[in-house]
């Protein structure tokens, strides 16, 4: 099965202020889908961004991007101009192309400070 | 959100009863999926389905059984609930065929605890 960690169980950003959430992965495959989820208080599983990995180019969904390196097996989630909104759990999560089965790290605790 | 529902939301049981946790989809999606989180372990995949009558074992199986008679169903029993199955239910669902095939969509949980 594939390993997807997440080595930082809480961070914490101020209001407006740039965050970085860090995620790795391990797989010998070449061909991989990789999701940010978002987990607030309500506990519904929110998806924020994904990224296919033949696409070179990170994706961006406003102020949410992230930083995608195939080779290092590494796929960060930068959250830009934090809100008070954006405090949850965030998980990192992997999908084969050629499986449906999702894998997914332990999550981070993301507080954002006023 | 996709239309995902769990029922119950919430459930007290005790220890050696039956508890059956009940998924409904209105997207028609291909799979289905229970998973079970707890603290410092993120989303566990107990069960999957990709068809009617099509299921699979996740890592976290044992103690759990599930069966899909429709498309829109998915259905998790514990024959005998344990204390160590007291935690959050998710599930979840993918394979559509509107452009989101890739990506899961999740019910709202059920917090079950076995006294």
């Amino acid at each position: 099965a594939q390993t997807v960690t997440q080595s930082q169980p809480e961070m914490s950003v101020q209001e407006a202020e740039t965050v970085t959430l860090s995620c790795t992965y391990d797989t010998s495959e070449s061909d991989y889908y990789l999701f940010w989820y978002k987990q607030p208080p309500s506990r519904q599983m929110i998806l924020v961004i994904r990224q296919e990995a033949y696409k070179q180019q990170n994706a961006t969904e406003n102020r949410f991007s992230v930083n995608f390196q195939k080779a290092a097996k590494s796929f960060s989630l930068k959250i830009s101009d934090s809100q008070l909104g954006d405090a949850a759990m965030y998980f990192c999560a992997y999908r084969s192309q050629g499986s449906n089965q999702f894998y997914f790290g332990t999550g981070t605790s993301l507080t954002v400070i006023p | 959100d996709a239309g995902i529902t769990q029922s119950p939301r919430h459930k007290v049981t005790e220890t050696g009863t039956p508890v059956t946790l009940r998924c409904h989809q209105t997207e028609n999606h291909r799979y289905m999926y229970w998973y079970r989180q707890d603290p410092g372990h993120g989303l566990r995949l107990i069960h999957y389905s990709y068809g009617v009558k099509d299921t699979d074992k996740g890592e976290v199986s044992d103690g759990y059984s599930v069966s899909r008679s429709k498309t829109e169903d998915f259905l998790l029993t514990l024959e005998s609930a344990t204390s160590s199955q007291t935690s959050v239910y998710f599930c979840a669902i993918s394979g559509g065929t509107s452009g989101s095939y890739n990506e899961q969509f999740f019910g709202p949980g059920t917090r079950l605890t076995v006294l």
